[in-house]
């Protein structure tokens, strides 16, 4: 069964910084990645979608890197803001061993983000 | 003009009774998801339709019960709640099987 590791669990970053979250799969026959930011109370605001074709996705600061072969993403925020402080979510859709179903989107546990000013 | 929204937002109910949750998107969307988010925060899927048919049951007690009436609902109908059902639930849809999930902002339910 598909199984996502996010890594490390929270991470604490001074206003600034650019920092890098990292996403890893053990099914690597995936339909596509998305990542989401999840702030408390809320619900999940999609941040970006990478195809399985793809290499990567940028939108404005954010910047998501997709190796299927070696089961791994990884999200890049760039001169991050106070604002940019969120739980930030990794999740796959399909994978040979997810049921066969390609709507099936497979989360890991998160990553805490906080960017102090 | 909320994209997808799920009533209510809190739920606080005993055991043993049963009590639904209500979802709607206007995004025009084909395929809509129910979640379950745990004490841990870890997200799991438990049911999707797609235009009103069920394509995902996850191995979830038949105690759930999805109802889609049309594309634009799904709601959750749960039957003799118990503690463990205590959670974050979270409606969410797209646009077909290769587009961003919509997320609803939950609704908490806490069984006592």
């Amino acid at each position: 069964k598909q199984e996502v590791t996010q890594i490390p669990a929270a991470l604490s970053v001074p206003e600034g910084e650019n920092l890098v979250l990292n996403c890893s799969f053990t099914d690597s026959a995936i339909y596509n990645l998305q990542w989401f930011r999840q702030d408390p109370g809320k619900g999940l605001t999609s941040l970006l979608l990478i195809q399985s074709s793809q290499r990567e996705q940028t939108s404005g600061r954010l910047n998501a890197s997709l190796d299927k072969s070696s089961g791994r993403s990884t999200l890049y925020i760039a001169a991050s803001q106070p604002g940019d402080s969120a739980t930030y979510l990794c999740a796959v859709k399909g994978g040979v061993n997810s049921g066969g179903s390609n709507y099936k989107l497979t989360f890991g546990k998160g990553t805490l983000l906080t960017v102090n000013p | 003009d909320t994209a997808v929204s799920q009533t209510p937002k809190y739920l606080v109910t005993q055991m043993g009774n049963d009590k639904s949750i209500k979802c709607e998107q206007n995004l025009g969307h084909d395929t809509m998801y129910w979640y379950k988010q745990d004490s841990k925060k870890f997200l799991k899927i438990m049911f999707s339709y797609n235009n009103k048919e069920l394509i995902i049951n996850e191995t979830v007690p038949n105690r759930f019960s999805p109802k889609s009436p049309d594309k634009a609902h799904l709601n959750l109908h749960i039957n003799s709640l118990e503690l463990g059902d205590s959670a974050v639930y979270f409606c969410a849809s797209s646009q077909g099987e290769n587009s961003p999930l919509h997320f609803g902002n939950g609704t908490r339910l806490t069984v006592t």
